[in-house]
């Protein structure tokens, strides 16, 4: 079955410009995240949505980061701005139930940011 | 709080070798604990995960870790190393309280096979 997909794969951005990374989750899951993976790091959490409501956005780094999933479906991490730091691949997973500790989390590819 | 740390970013054995990836973990509260890898331009693959039901957990593609709280570890381990094995491995601790599906990982270890 289909996974877990994110569009573009790779995004080249001059600083100061601004980006839309989208994740397509496994259908019918409830909870979907968002990650960075700086290079050489592990994924570090950004927010999480449970269906259309975002219940924690406290991994944000800062306020040029935003993310929505209207529908509770796709969602979409917009990035105002962006800056040199901000180069990393973005990760989105997402799980069937309202999450706990224990529930599996689906990953994507990522989508691999560099900002020029 | 908690946080995870991986001994060695890269680690290379023999085909058929044993595997052993490190991992330690901190955790105030009684962790959950995850193994996952990353195969070049794929996403995070689950491997195990402990969830208290037992100490020894078996995972995909002949892996399996032991939870010692004890060492407050988890090591992964695979006693013969296969050329499709090379990859990227993630530890990784949730719990089971508020906040619970943040997933902290660790700086990850690189395996290399050599043939």
């Amino acid at each position: 079955g289909a996974g877990v997909s994110q569009s573009p794969r790779y995004k080249v951005a001059k600083r100061g410009q601004d980006v839309a990374l989208r994740c397509d989750p496994i259908s019918g899951h409830v909870s979907l995240f968002w990650y960075q993976q700086a290079l050489g790091q592990g994924p570090e959490f950004l927010t999480y949505f449970q269906n259309e409501a975002q219940l924690d956005k406290s991994g944000l780094p800062s306020d040029r980061f935003f993310a929505e999933r209207p529908e509770g479906s796709v969602s979409t991490l917009k990035i105002q701005r962006t800056q040199q730091e901000d180069s990393a691949v973005y990760l989105c997973a997402s799980s069937l139930k309202v999450t706990s500790g224990v529930d599996e989390q689906f990953f994507g590819p990522g989508t691999r940011l560099t900002v020029l | 709080a908690q946080s995870v740390t991986q001994l060695g970013s890269h680690v290379s054995v023999s085909e058929g070798a044993l595997v052993l990836l490190r991992c330690n973990y901190s955790s105030s509260v009684p962790p959950y604990l995850f193994w996952y890898v990353q195969y070049p331009n794929q996403g995070l693959q689950l491997l195990l995960k402990y969830t208290s039901a037992a100490t020894l957990v078996k995972g995909i593609n002949g892996f399996e870790a032991e939870f010692k709280k004890s060492e407050t570890s988890f090591h992964l381990t695979k006693p013969s190393a296969h050329m499709s094995d090379a990859a990227e491995y993630f530890c990784a601790v949730s719990h089971s309280g508020a906040g619970s599906y943040q997933l902290t990982f660790g700086k990850g270890t690189k395996l290399s096979v050599i043939p």
